[in-house]
């Protein structure tokens, strides 16, 4: 089945550490994106990447970081500049005008 | 800029109709919609393109005033599942490509 995964599901990291969020797809799409959601911001774009080895910050990029290596992959690390990285985060990519999104990860930094 | 949506939140009985708008200070070429349920990924409803052309759901029609820069979401005879946040995206592009740009959703319950 064609979709797309991110793990963990939740994934719990103390203050002061970098924690990198996995997201794989395997529909072959071109075009890659992270959001961060919280209650009642809506979806709020971090970095998207339209091709292999090049992407672009998004709205809300400071205190992340990512990289697409691979067509299928584009990895989000949270750093420790991030001043408040507990959310809950989604990936998606598309191919052509709908956006196809992962299940989530929910990360709790205490 | 984030796209505005209102209500925040709609109550509904079965059957009952709601609307939801979408506007946006920029000139809009295109709005998307997306449903996301309670503890699920935001799944795409349709989109609606400059010139007229509406494309997807069946069951949920959209309009798309280009003067005014909004877009409205029409749920008619609401159903239970139904229920969940909608949300309006509409496109910011560059050099580099297009990204959706999202409001901060609206949430509809409908109950029996």
């Amino acid at each position: 089945d064609g979709g797309i995964t991110q793990s963990p599901k939740y994934l719990f990291r103390k203050e002061g550490q970098n924690v990198t969020l996995s997201c794989e797809q395997n529909l072959n799409h071109d075009a890659m994106y992270w959001y961060r959601q919280d209650p009642g911001q809506g979806l709020r774009l971090i970095y998207y990447s339209q091709i292999v080895n090049d992407f672009q910050k998004g709205d809300i990029a400071e205190g992340y970081s990512v990289s697409r290596e691979k067509k299928e992959s584009f990895p989000l690390t949270v750093t420790s500049a991030q001043k408040n990285p507990t959310a809950f985060y989604l990936c998606a990519s598309s191919w052509g005008y709908e956006q196809y999104f992962g299940p989530g990860t929910r990360l709790t930094v205490t | 800029q984030q796209p505005v949506q209102s209500p925040q939140a709609v109550i509904l009985r079965e059957g009952e109709d709601a609307v939801i708008n979408c506007s946006s200070s920029k000139a809009l070429y295109s709005v998307h919609w997306y449903r996301q349920k309670h503890g699920e990924a935001p799944v795409f409803l349709m989109i609606l393109l400059k010139g007229g052309e509406q494309k997807g759901h069946d069951k949920i029609s959209a309009s798309f005033n280009e003067k005014k820069q909004q877009s409205s979401l029409y749920l008619t005879a609401s159903q239970l599942s139904y229920s969940g946040t909608y949300f309006c995206g509409t496109e910011r592009a560059n050099q580099a490509g297009t990204a959706l740009i999202f409001g901060k959703g609206t949430t509809l319950s409908v109950s029996s």
